[in-house]
């Protein structure tokens, strides 16, 4: 079984709907981040946790919300989602800052 | 200025050539990440270094931290090996920031 799963793995929804996609991970990981990747652009960051009690703000916050339910489940929301929001969404975990990051298998989401 | 560059962004090679992808980086950092990503979409951490070079198989990985540069060397290149390599460093908030990827074909 993977160590980070990601659910959907596609999604299609419609402008102003509110969406929510969740990240599970086995590993234990402390440290969990929520990453949009776009054609012909790096991998940004959105949000990330260091633990259940601490939410942190990334490049590319606005629009989008998380909620850490507990160490292994770290969700995204969409309050309203926005074509621009179309992307690939990739959840990762670490065990510490300085340590390899394990990613899901990511989310593909269209806002029509 | 992106803060990492790769080059380059696109490369096709035969199946059994040398390769080499390279990253330049313009900001302090505490390590660098080379990362795959598969025509699937998933992604997996090839190394993590912070000097010197590591080997892994048939991938090298190098870093030159005073020219802040780094390159990915793939050996005997096989057509598995097509995807998309991404270059990331952890700057001094902790952060990764990634490069936009060298896409890879090795044709048969």
């Amino acid at each position: 079984d993977a160590d980070v799963t990601q659910t959907p793995r596609n999604r299609i929804t419609k402008t102003g709907k509110r969406i929510m996609l969740e990240c599970s991970q086995t590993k234990g990981h402390d440290r969990m981040y929520w990453y949009r990747q776009d054609p012909g652009l790096g991998l940004q960051l959105i949000y990330y946790s260091f633990d259940v009690k601490d939410i942190n703000k990334g490049e590319i916050s606005d629009g989008y919300s998380v909620s850490r339910q507990a160490q292994a489940k770290f969700s995204l929301s969409l309050e309203s989602a926005i074509p621009n929001q179309t992307a690939l969404y990739f959840c990762a975990t670490s065990e510490g800052p300085q340590e390899t990051q394990y990613f899901g298998p990511g989310t593909r989401l269209l806002v029509l | 200025k992106n803060e990492v560059e790769q080059s380059p962004q696109n490369l096709t090679a035969q199946e059994g050539e040398f390769i080499t992808i390279n990253c330049s980086y313009s900001v302090g950092i505490s390590a660098l990440h080379w990362l795959q990503q598969h025509p699937g979409g998933g992604i997996v951490s090839l190394f993590m270094l912070s000097s010197g070079k590591k080997k892994h198989g048939r991938l090298i990985a190098t870093i030159n931290i005073q020219e802040k540069h780094s390159s990915l060397h793939i050996t005997a290149s096989h057509p598995r090996d097509s995807a998309v390599y991404i270059c990331a460093v952890r700057g001094s908030q902790g952060n990764l920031i990634f490069g936009k990827g060298t896409k890879l074909s090795v044709k048969p």
